[in-house]
Protein backbone atom coordinates (compact mmCIF):
# COMPACT_ATOMS: atom_id res chain seq x y z
CA UNK A 1 0.00 0.00 0.00
CA UNK A 2 1.31 3.64 -1.14
CA UNK A 3 2.28 5.98 1.59
CA UNK A 4 -0.24 8.48 -0.29
CA UNK A 5 -3.28 7.33 -2.15
CA UNK A 6 -5.44 9.45 -4.85
CA UNK A 7 -7.49 7.98 -7.06
CA UNK A 8 -5.82 9.46 -10.85
CA UNK A 9 -9.19 9.31 -12.42
CA UNK A 10 -9.58 10.81 -15.27
CA UNK A 11 -12.13 12.88 -14.43
CA UNK A 12 -14.11 15.29 -16.32
CA UNK A 13 -16.70 18.46 -15.39
CA UNK A 14 -18.15 21.13 -17.11
CA UNK A 15 -17.51 24.54 -17.05
CA UNK A 16 -18.86 26.00 -13.73
CA UNK A 17 -19.12 23.12 -11.81
CA UNK A 18 -17.32 22.30 -8.47
CA UNK A 19 -14.77 20.19 -8.81
CA UNK A 20 -13.80 17.74 -6.01
CA UNK A 21 -10.46 16.27 -5.15
CA UNK A 22 -9.00 13.94 -2.36
CA UNK A 23 -5.96 11.58 -0.82
CA UNK A 24 -5.84 9.49 1.78
CA UNK A 25 -2.70 9.13 3.66
CA UNK A 26 -1.25 6.43 6.16
CA UNK A 27 2.04 8.04 7.98
CA UNK A 28 0.28 10.24 10.98
CA UNK A 29 3.97 12.32 11.19
CA UNK A 30 2.76 13.80 8.12
CA UNK A 31 1.85 17.55 9.29
CA UNK A 32 2.62 19.88 5.97
CA UNK A 33 0.02 19.33 3.22
CA UNK A 34 0.27 20.62 -0.12
CA UNK A 35 -1.84 20.66 -3.52
CA UNK A 36 0.25 21.34 -6.83
CA UNK A 37 -1.08 21.71 -10.70
CA UNK A 38 0.55 20.68 -13.32
CA UNK A 39 0.37 21.32 -16.87
CA UNK A 40 1.78 18.81 -19.73
CA UNK A 41 5.19 19.08 -20.02
CA UNK A 42 5.67 21.50 -16.74
CA UNK A 43 6.72 21.55 -13.26
CA UNK A 44 4.59 20.90 -10.25
CA UNK A 45 3.01 24.65 -9.24
CA UNK A 46 1.84 24.82 -5.61
CA UNK A 47 -1.95 25.71 -5.59
CA UNK A 48 -2.46 25.19 -1.76
CA UNK A 49 0.09 25.13 1.66
CA UNK A 50 -1.46 23.88 5.07
CA UNK A 51 0.01 23.38 7.88
CA UNK A 52 -2.07 20.53 10.26
CA UNK A 53 -5.57 20.45 10.44
CA UNK A 54 -8.21 22.95 9.02
CA UNK A 55 -9.56 24.51 6.27
CA UNK A 56 -8.20 27.32 3.60
CA UNK A 57 -9.33 28.98 0.20
CA UNK A 58 -8.00 31.54 -1.60
CA UNK A 59 -10.14 32.32 -4.26
CA UNK A 60 -11.77 29.64 -6.26
CA UNK A 61 -9.68 27.06 -3.83
CA UNK A 62 -10.50 25.46 -1.04
CA UNK A 63 -8.46 23.11 0.31
CA UNK A 64 -9.39 20.84 3.94
CA UNK A 65 -7.37 18.62 6.27
CA UNK A 66 -8.75 15.92 8.37
CA UNK A 67 -6.32 14.30 10.31
CA UNK A 68 -7.82 12.33 12.52
CA UNK A 69 -9.19 10.58 8.89
CA UNK A 70 -5.90 10.90 7.62
CA UNK A 71 -8.05 12.87 4.64
CA UNK A 72 -7.17 16.15 3.03
CA UNK A 73 -9.48 17.55 0.08
CA UNK A 74 -9.23 19.90 -2.68
CA UNK A 75 -11.99 21.82 -4.18
CA UNK A 76 -12.26 24.27 -7.10
CA UNK A 77 -15.29 26.60 -7.57
CA UNK A 78 -16.34 27.71 -11.21
CA UNK A 79 -14.36 25.74 -13.04
CA UNK A 80 -12.86 27.01 -16.05
CA UNK A 81 -11.11 25.40 -19.13
CA UNK A 82 -7.79 26.61 -17.89
CA UNK A 83 -8.00 24.35 -14.35
CA UNK A 84 -7.86 20.91 -16.74
CA UNK A 85 -4.28 19.85 -16.06
CA UNK A 86 -3.29 16.97 -13.50
CA UNK A 87 -3.75 18.04 -9.90
CA UNK A 88 -1.39 16.61 -6.73
CA UNK A 89 -1.04 15.91 -3.75
CA UNK A 90 1.78 16.65 -1.19
CA UNK A 91 2.54 15.99 2.23
CA UNK A 92 5.63 16.01 4.62
CA UNK A 93 6.57 15.93 8.22
CA UNK A 94 9.51 17.61 9.46
CA UNK A 95 11.90 15.77 6.76
CA UNK A 96 11.68 18.20 3.76
CA UNK A 97 10.77 14.91 2.21
CA UNK A 98 7.50 15.25 -0.01
CA UNK A 99 5.26 12.24 -1.15
CA UNK A 100 3.00 12.76 -3.21
CA UNK A 101 -0.32 11.19 -4.70
CA UNK A 102 -0.25 9.46 -7.66
CA UNK A 103 -2.14 12.71 -9.45
CA UNK A 104 -6.01 13.30 -10.96
CA UNK A 105 -6.15 14.67 -14.33
CA UNK A 106 -9.14 17.06 -14.36
CA UNK A 107 -10.94 18.32 -18.01
CA UNK A 108 -13.05 21.07 -17.93
CA UNK A 109 -14.79 21.02 -20.50
CA UNK A 110 -16.30 24.33 -21.65
CA UNK B 1 11.80 36.84 -10.84
CA UNK B 2 13.76 34.56 -12.66
CA UNK B 3 12.13 31.03 -11.94
CA UNK B 4 14.05 27.55 -11.29
CA UNK B 5 16.05 26.50 -14.33
CA UNK B 6 16.82 23.28 -15.25
CA UNK B 7 19.26 21.94 -17.80
CA UNK B 8 19.24 20.49 -20.33
CA UNK B 9 15.71 20.40 -20.87
CA UNK B 10 16.11 17.00 -22.60
CA UNK B 11 19.09 14.41 -22.95
CA UNK B 12 18.86 10.66 -24.37
CA UNK B 13 22.06 8.70 -23.02
CA UNK B 14 23.35 5.17 -23.88
CA UNK B 15 23.05 1.95 -20.99
CA UNK B 16 26.22 2.30 -19.20
CA UNK B 17 26.67 6.22 -19.69
CA UNK B 18 26.72 8.90 -16.73
CA UNK B 19 24.89 12.04 -16.76
CA UNK B 20 24.70 15.36 -14.97
CA UNK B 21 21.87 17.70 -14.67
CA UNK B 22 21.67 20.68 -13.51
CA UNK B 23 19.70 23.40 -11.16
CA UNK B 24 19.68 26.78 -10.92
CA UNK B 25 17.28 27.78 -7.72
CA UNK B 26 15.35 30.91 -7.33
CA UNK B 27 17.42 33.71 -6.10
CA UNK B 28 17.76 33.69 -2.57
CA UNK B 29 16.73 30.02 -2.06
CA UNK B 30 19.03 27.94 -0.12
CA UNK B 31 17.14 24.50 -0.31
CA UNK B 32 17.28 22.48 -3.70
CA UNK B 33 15.01 19.38 -4.03
CA UNK B 34 15.42 17.05 -6.50
CA UNK B 35 12.34 14.69 -7.96
CA UNK B 36 12.04 11.68 -10.46
CA UNK B 37 9.09 11.20 -11.88
CA UNK B 38 7.38 8.25 -14.00
CA UNK B 39 3.95 7.32 -15.45
CA UNK B 40 4.35 3.98 -13.15
CA UNK B 41 5.97 5.64 -9.75
CA UNK B 42 4.40 9.10 -9.92
CA UNK B 43 7.08 11.99 -8.40
CA UNK B 44 9.54 10.38 -5.80
CA UNK B 45 11.89 12.09 -3.68
CA UNK B 46 15.67 11.86 -4.57
CA UNK B 47 17.38 14.34 -1.82
CA UNK B 48 17.26 17.50 -0.99
CA UNK B 49 20.42 19.92 -0.33
CA UNK B 50 20.55 22.99 1.96
CA UNK B 51 23.12 25.17 2.47
CA UNK B 52 25.48 22.47 0.68
CA UNK B 53 24.55 19.98 3.02
CA UNK B 54 22.35 17.31 2.17
CA UNK B 55 19.39 17.19 4.73
CA UNK B 56 17.53 13.45 3.39
CA UNK B 57 17.77 11.12 1.13
CA UNK B 58 15.23 8.88 -0.84
CA UNK B 59 15.08 5.23 -1.60
CA UNK B 60 17.27 5.54 -4.69
CA UNK B 61 20.07 3.28 -5.51
CA UNK B 62 23.86 4.75 -4.84
CA UNK B 63 24.02 5.39 -8.82
CA UNK B 64 22.08 8.53 -7.92
CA UNK B 65 24.14 11.45 -6.20
CA UNK B 66 23.86 14.95 -5.92
CA UNK B 67 25.78 18.32 -4.32
CA UNK B 68 24.97 22.02 -3.47
CA UNK B 69 27.50 24.78 -4.28
CA UNK B 70 27.98 27.55 -2.73
CA UNK B 71 25.69 29.29 -5.07
CA UNK B 72 23.25 27.10 -3.97
CA UNK B 73 22.95 25.89 -7.80
CA UNK B 74 22.61 22.14 -7.31
CA UNK B 75 24.11 19.09 -9.67
CA UNK B 76 22.35 15.11 -9.66
CA UNK B 77 24.49 13.30 -11.36
CA UNK B 78 23.34 9.59 -12.88
CA UNK B 79 25.85 6.84 -12.98
CA UNK B 80 25.83 3.39 -14.87
CA UNK B 81 22.38 4.50 -16.51
CA UNK B 82 19.95 1.77 -16.98
CA UNK B 83 16.68 1.95 -19.17
CA UNK B 84 14.70 2.39 -15.75
CA UNK B 85 16.17 5.64 -15.51
CA UNK B 86 14.15 7.31 -18.16
CA UNK B 87 12.22 9.78 -16.65
CA UNK B 88 11.24 13.32 -16.20
CA UNK B 89 13.83 15.02 -13.50
CA UNK B 90 12.30 17.74 -11.03
CA UNK B 91 13.99 20.44 -8.95
CA UNK B 92 12.41 22.55 -6.66
CA UNK B 93 14.05 24.88 -4.83
CA UNK B 94 12.82 27.33 -1.33
CA UNK B 95 14.12 29.19 1.36
CA UNK B 96 14.33 25.77 3.05
CA UNK B 97 12.57 27.06 6.43
CA UNK B 98 9.68 25.21 6.30
CA UNK B 99 8.66 21.57 4.57
CA UNK B 100 7.04 21.85 1.53
CA UNK B 101 6.44 25.66 2.17
CA UNK B 102 6.98 28.26 -1.23
CA UNK B 103 8.70 25.06 -3.31
CA UNK B 104 8.89 26.49 -6.55
CA UNK B 105 9.56 23.40 -9.59
CA UNK B 106 11.47 23.79 -12.66
CA UNK B 107 10.31 22.15 -15.76
CA UNK B 108 12.38 19.47 -15.60
CA UNK B 109 15.11 17.68 -17.51
CA UNK B 110 13.14 14.77 -19.53
CA UNK B 111 15.62 12.17 -19.42
CA UNK B 112 15.60 8.87 -22.03
CA UNK B 113 18.10 6.50 -21.70
CA UNK B 114 18.32 3.87 -25.18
Amino acid sequence: QKEVEQDPGPLSVPEGAIVSLNCTYSNSAFQYFMWYRQYSRKGPELLMYTYSSGNKEDGRFTAQVDKSSKYISLFIRDSQPSDSATYLCAMSSNDYKLSFGAGTTVTVRA
Amino acid sequence: KAGVTQTPRYLIKTRGQQVTLSCSPISGHRSVSWYQQTPGQGLQFLFEYFSETQRNKGNFPGRFSGRQFSNSRSEMNVSTLELGDSALYLCASSQGLTPGNGYTFGSGTRLTVV
